[in-house]
Parts: C-alpha cells; sequence; structure tokens
C-alpha cells in the first residue's frame, strides 16, 4: 500500500527558480491537500482539491499554483521562490470531504531556498 | 481569528508517570484530530473524534473531546520512552458555504519522555 507519495524529499532552490513538488495517491480519494509546516509550528492549508479538475485556495496560497488533472495526481507548482517558502510540505488525502476516516498524508519534501 | 491553541508546547516527563495535552479552540467543531509525528517524519494519525463526548483510547494514549467547552485532552499513561514525539491536535472547520473540511493545527507539544 504506497498510499500518498510525495517526490522529491529534499530540494534546494535559489532565489527566483522554480519547480514542481509532486503529489500521488492511490486510494482513489477525492479530496487532496497541501500543506506547509514552518519550524516549530503547525501545518498551514496552501490548497486543496476536491477533485479532478477542482481546486481551491487554502490559507496560505500566495506564491503557489496546483492544477488536478486526475485523481491521482496534485502536483504543487512554486513559480518565483522566495526564501519565505522555505519549509516542509505535506501532501493528503481524504475520502470523504471532512475526512472523517482521517486524512493521509505524505512523507513530506523540504524545500530551502537560498 | 481562528485559533487552536495546545498546552504546553514542550513536556518532559519521567518513564512512568502520567500527564495530559490539552487543545483548546475557539470556533465550533465537532470533529477533532490527534497526530503525531516524528522528528523529520510525516504526521501518523492517532485519533479521531466526531462527537461531543467522544473518548478513544490506544494503549497508553487516551483522547477525549468537549464540544461544549471547545476542549480535547491527550492523556498519556505510565510514559515510555517510545512516546517521544511532537503531537499535533487539529480541529477540523467548514469552509463557508461549504461541506468541505479544512484542519486547523495547533503549534504541537514537543514531549520527551526519559529514563
Amino acid at each position: 500500500n504506497a498510499g500518498v507519495t510525495q517526490t522529491p524529499k529534499f530540494r534546494i532552490l535559489k532565489i527566483g527558480q522554480s519547480m514542481t513538488l509532486q503529489c500521488a495517491q492511490d486510494m482513489n480519494h477525492n479530496y487532496m491537500y497541501w500543506y506547509r509546516q514552518d519550524p516549530g509550528m503547525g501545518l498551514k492549508l496552501i490548497y486543496y482539491s476536491v477533485g479532478a479538475g477542482i481546486t481551491d485556495k487554502g490559507e496560505v496560497p500566495n506564491g503557489y499554483n496546483v492544477s488536478r488533472s486526475t485523481t491521482e495526481d496534485f502536483p504543487l507548482r512554486l513559480e518565483l521562490a522566495a526564501p519565505s517558502q522555505t519549509s516542509v510540505y505535506f501532501c493528503a488525502s481524504s475520502y470523504t470531504s471532512t475526512g472523517g476516516d482521517g486524512y493521509t498524508f505524505g512523507s513530506g519534501t523540504r524545500l530551502t531556498v537560498v | 481569528e481562528l485559533k487552536v491553541e495546545q498546552n504546553p508546547l514542550f513536556l518532559s516527563m519521567q518513564e512512568g508517570k502520567n500527564y495530559t495535552i490539552y487543545c483548546n479552540y475557539s470556533t465550533t467543531s465537532d470533529r477533532l484530530y490527534w497526530y503525531r509525528q516524528d522528528p523529520g517524519k510525516s504526521l501518523e494519525s492517532l485519533f479521531v473524534l466526531l462527537s461531543n463526548g467522544a473518548v478513544k483510547q490506544e494503549g497508553r494514549l487516551m483522547a477525549s473531546l468537549d464540544t461544549k467547552a471547545r476542549l480535547s485532552t491527550l492523556h498519556i499513561t505510565a510514559a515510555v520512552h517510545d512516546l517521544s514525539a511532537t503531537y499535533f491536535c487539529a480541529v477540523d472547520i467548514r469552509r463557508s458555504g461549504g461541506s468541505q473540511g479544512n484542519l486547523i493545527f495547533g503549534k504541537g507539544t514537543k514531549l520527551s519522555v526519559k529514563p
């Protein structure tokens, strides 16, 4: 059971560079989420998706974009990396819209912008 | 502004002792989650609390939810070193006008259990 798979695990970017964080789940979950975790803090929601072709902003969407062309994949795009985007990024998925069965998290991508 | 406050943020305990972590939140919600995170790792789901008065237990951990008081507790019984980790509570709120949930996390409680 793969669950939620994130790649890469680590990345260093220079200011102004772009990159895409990949997220894939094999549980046929409709609902997928991107969170960021800053040091010593809880997670904050960046974007979420309720199904293929449908996405919406979370608490901290500025500087990010997402797309959802398939049920399985939910990539997160950083267009112009800034030091403030240094963080650990977690992708998650859930079966229901309110996570009644719980949310499943990926192993995270640790991103440093220098 | 919605706030989810955990206390304490740091907890150092001896093996064999009992302690409780508190999670207060500032808005109406009837769904609350507890997660465990080991250093450099992802979040592991511990408990899903879906109604007022819900109580769940797994091993040395027991979680409860009081939606009227907007309070959840995570009680640790006879702590062992393997419980050392950071514990997060997260409140599930409904986005205005819709049914989509949104997890709001506390800052976490870093637990260290010493022999």
